[in-house]
């Protein structure tokens, strides 16, 4: 069974200024994808940015880029030029390419993410 | 985009009584459809994957007979919480992957449900 950990349960960051949220997994697969969710106070999960593990190039999306380290079993995120809004938990999920039950996926614990003015 | 809209947003039930979330995909058809319980402050933890037409797929420690799924058609899917008590207390959300990305992985969720049982 994969496993996602999240080493790091809050995180805190001035506006503007750059923050990196640390992920690693554990799968014996070898196609897969990985995603960092959002989850606002609104509970609502909103999908930050996605990977597919056989892409060597760094996914990107705006303010989000991911350092993705297939080697290592690593998956961080860092938001740059962070904004109030981006004040939210931040999970980190684990996806099996195929359908049906495989397709689940697997959530860390979470990092909650300050941002101060 | 996808959306999935799942009602109610917020029940309150007294103990002893069953109460059904329902998870539609708006604007697009899925299979499978997952069902995650939330606790305050902590992480999803994936319920059961509810297939379409057929029975659903329940982890490991959760009660199929005290969690009821049915997948009655490609944009429904309904959680009906039986014999409530005060320890399923929790957010429920739903999540759908639509059948026409089904092999390029992202899911769409549901705005989640708030069970309190008194």
């Amino acid at each position: 069974a994969q496993t996602v950990t999240q080493s790091q349960p809050e995180m805190s960051v001035q506006e503007a200024e750059t923050v990196t949220l640390s992920c690693t997994y554990d799968t014996s697969e070898s196609d897969y994808y990985l995603f960092w969710y959002k989850q606002p106070p609104s509970r609502q999960m909103i999908l930050v940015i996605r990977q597919e593990a056989y892409k060597q190039q760094n996914a990107t999306e705006n303010r989000f880029s991911v350092n993705f380290q297939k080697a290592a079993k690593s998956f961080s995120l860092k938001i740059s030029d962070s904004q109030l809004g981006d004040a939210a938990m931040y999970f980190c999920a684990y996806r099996s390419p195929y359908t049906g039950t495989a397709s689940k996926l697997t959530f860390g614990t979470g990092t909650r993410l300050q941002v101060t003015l | 985009g996808a959306v999935v809209s799942q009602h109610p947003s917020r029940v309150i039930c007294k103990s002893g009584t069953s109460v059904k979330i329902e998870c539609r995909s708006l604007d697009f058809q899925a299979t499978t459809m997952f069902w995650y319980r939330q606790f305050p402050k902590q992480s999803l933890m994936l319920m059961a994957t509810s297939n379409e037409g057929s029975k659903a797929t329940y982890e490991q420690g959760v009660e199929k007979d005290k969690f009821l799924i049915n997948h009655a058609s490609l944009t429904l899917s309904t959680l009906t919480v039986t014999s409530a008590h005060p320890e399923d207390s929790s957010f429920y959300i739903c999540s759908a992957r639509p059948n026409r990305d089904a092999n390029t992985g992202e899911l769409f969720f549901g705005e989640g449900s708030r069970l309190t049982v008194l």
